[in-house]
């Protein structure tokens, strides 16, 4: 089955605890992203990567690290969580290039108090 | 930029129609919809390519004009399943944008029996 799969799903974390956020996929897309999403300003891109090696900021990078080390893995990492980043958040993937339809991760709740 | 959706909220009865709007800054390749239900991933409901075209899906349709950078979804004879926060997604024809998937803020429909 095509799917994208986040780890974990749920977590409650401490002001300055790093943590990772893992997502991995199984349709060999050269192109995968991370998204958050707040209340009323939908879904906004945080950083992406069009293939292995190869990531770019999305438009709220700050406080997030990427890596693509595998064509199928793309953790995001947040090296000191801070309240402002708590959110939901979503991991991505699809076939390069335009016009293409994006596959959704289940989402991933954190909560950093 | 992200793309401006009108209206922020609708409520229907079941039976009626609703039209949500999508508004770009830029010069599109295409325009992605997707719905989605509280606390769950977006779901695909469809691609619009530049051209102009008009797409449906049961009784979910969309146009898209690219000369106005607009798209519009058509929901006709709602149905209680149709509930959830809707969103477009604008694809940029060239440069930086090309390629690059940015979600409007979403629109909320909530369809009463």
């Amino acid at each position: 089955e095509a799917q994208v799969t986040q780890n974990p799903r749920y977590l409650i974390t401490v002001t300055g605890k790093k943590l990772t956020v893992t997502c991995s996929q199984n349709m060999n897309h050269e192109y995968m992203s991370w998204y958050r999403q707040d209340p009323g300003l939908g879904l906004r891109q945080i950083y992406y990567s069009m293939n292995v090696e190869v990531t770019d900021k999305g438009d709220v990078p700050e406080g997030y690290k990427v890596s693509r080390k595998e064509k199928r893995n793309f953790p995001l990492i947040l090296e000191s969580p801070s309240p402002n980043q708590t959110s939901l958040y979503f991991c991505a993937s699809r076939v390069q290039g335009a016009g293409n339809t994006i596959y959704f991760g289940e989402g991933s709740w954190l909560t950093v108090v | 930029q992200q793309p401006v959706q009108s209206p922020q909220a609708v409520i229907l009865r079941e039976g009626e129609d609703a039209v949500i709007n999508c508004s770009s800054s830029k010069a599109l390749y295409s325009v992605h919809w997707y719905r989605q239900k509280h606390g769950e991933a977006p779901v695909f409901l469809m691609i619009l390519l530049k051209g102009g075209e008009q797409k449906g899906h049961e009784k979910i349709s969309a146009s898209f004009n690219e000369k106005k950078q607009q798209s519009s979804l058509y929901l006709t004879a709602s149905q209680l399943s149709y509930s959830g926060t809707y969103f477009c997604a604008d694809e940029g024809a060239g440069g930086t944008s090309y390629g690059k998937l940015t979600f409007g803020q979403g629109t909320i429909l909530t369809v009463h029996p």
